[in-house]
């Protein structure tokens, strides 16, 4: 069956970096794309990014833009998400998500996430 | 990208239909016809229940259902069971490889 699996959360100063991974299996991770979608504690859900199933195309939320990079390696089943130049504000669960199917923005399978913790 | 509006909570009794509203703009829910909704209990991921405004994924009851008017989705729940007790967020297309979630809907059943 799908999984996904994140880690790489952590606690990380303000300023400070940290990678996240999500690692796939059950599906044909090369053919759709994934998100990152966060989640403040008892707070909404907000997508993050996006990234094409072939790497082509990559999107952010104007909240992370020219501070996070995603990407994946289909050879090793693997998204990414490079988190730079982190604030308090960054501090959510992490969650990565798939698409559905052909770039639809529909999130069919969910990992269980990884919290990150910006705090000096 | 701001937030979609949804009321904050919604509550019923059991056997009852309700409806939960997720407000948007022209930018977003009234631009596309790619509006979802998700489920989300206290410490699990959250899970699809309805996309392409309507459509229910495979496994899912067909008491969920979805529509759309104008820049304003819903989402209706009907012969309200406890199960059904958990957050709701919509989610809409909002142009250019980007998504936009809605503020959350806490659903009671009393």
């Amino acid at each position: 069956q799908v999984q996904l699996v994140e880690s790489g959360g952590g606690v990380v100063q303000p300023g400070g970096s940290l990678r996240l991974s999500c690692a796939a299996s059950g599906f044909t991770f090369s053919s759709y794309g994934i998100h990152w979608v966060r989640q403040v504690s008892g707070k909404g859900l907000e997508w993050v990014a996006f990234i094409r199933y072939d790497g082509s195309d990559k999107s952010y939320a104007d909240s992370v833009k020219g501070r996070f990079t995603i990407s994946r390696d289909n050879s090793r089943n693997t998204l990414y998400l490079q988190m730079n130049s982190l604030r308090a504000e960054d501090t959510a669960v992490y969650y990565c998500a798939k698409d559905r199917g052909w770039g639809s923005f529909y999130f069919d399978y969910w990992g269980q996430g990884t919290l990150v913790t910006v705090s000096s | 990208q701001s937030a979609l509006t949804q009321p904050a909570s919604v509550s019923g009794s059991p056997g009852q239909s309700i409806t939960i509203s997720c407000t948007g703009t022209s930018s977003d829910v009234g631009g596309y016809s790619y509006v979802s909704w998700y489920q989300q209990h206290p410490n699990k991921a959250p899970k699809l229940m309805i996309y392409d405004v309507s459509k229910r994924p495979s496994g899912v009851s067909n008491r969920f259902s979805g529509s759309k008017s104008g820049n304003t989705a819903s989402l209706t729940i009907s012969g309200l069971q406890a199960e059904d007790e958990a957050d709701y967020y919509c989610c809409s297309y909002a142009g250019s490889s980007t998504s936009v979630f809605g503020t959350g809907t806490k659903v009671t059943v009393l």
